[in-house]
């Protein structure tokens, strides 16, 4: 069954400090990859995506994403977090060709001042 | 996203009665989608239409029907409402032929709670 991993329920991290947000996917072929932010009472939020090309992506909010074909994974990174970056991150596949996206189960990133 | 509302935002019912959620979008996609989210299983899709004569289950389709309306609306129903439906839902849209590969645009969401 195709699948899409985060390992971590939570990620905590102190203001100013770098985070990473990891994630790990088992999807058939050269899948796009997807990360999405969703604050309380909200729906989620794309952030950026990987479709071919250069392994670093760049989003919204000074988020990037590194992806990884040998170890099917695509990270989830920011140089420097703030407060306002406390949110639930899920991270998404979709094959090609395919017509659904799979998410993982989210992971909960918390930024302490 | 304003682009696609939810109605209601929260819902509390017993269990054996029939619910209706109801999504609309502003943003001219041919797709369109029903997730639930729970917590620790992220979102999983119940149903999703590629246009309006286009509909397909998903993954947990049991106990749910959709409807697509017209483009810009698609409503989801629970025809005998269960505690364990009890959830987060979420409407979402997308449209590849924009080019957008497939990033999907979400509504705010609806929490319903079956008693």
């Amino acid at each position: 069954a195709q699948s899409v991993a985060q390992p971590e329920d939570q990620v905590n991290v102190a203001e100013g400090n770098p985070l990473t947000v990891k994630c790990t996917y088992s999807v058939s072929g050269n899948p796009y990859l997807f990360w999405y932010v969703q604050y309380p009472n909200r729906g989620l939020q794309f952030l950026l995506k990987y479709i071919t090309g250069d392994n670093l992506v760049k989003g919204s909010y000074g988020f990037e994403a590194e992806f990884n074909k040998s170890q099917t994974s695509f990270h989830l990174k920011k140089p420097s977090a703030l407060v306002s970056d406390s949110a639930l991150y899920f991270c998404a596949a979709l094959n090609t060709g395919g017509f659904k996206t799979i998410f993982g189960a989210g992971t909960r990133l918390f930024v302490k001042a | 996203d304003a682009d696609v509302t939810q109605t209601p935002r929260n819902r509390i019912t017993k269990t054996g009665k029939r619910i209706m959620l109801e999504c609309s979008q502003t943003k001219g996609h041919d797709r369109m989608y029903w997730y639930r989210q729970d917590p620790g299983l992220g979102l999983r899709l119940i149903y999703y239409s590629f246009d309006v004569k286009d509909i397909n289950k998903g993954e947990i389709s049991d106990g749910y029907s959709v409807s697509r309306q017209a483009q810009a609306k698609f409503s989801l129903s629970l025809e005998s409402a269960i505690p364990n439906q009890t959830a987060l839902y979420f409407c979402a849209t997308s449209d590849p032929d924009r080019g957008l590969v497939d990033e999907q645009f979400f509504g705010p969401g609806t929490r319903l709670t079956v008693l």
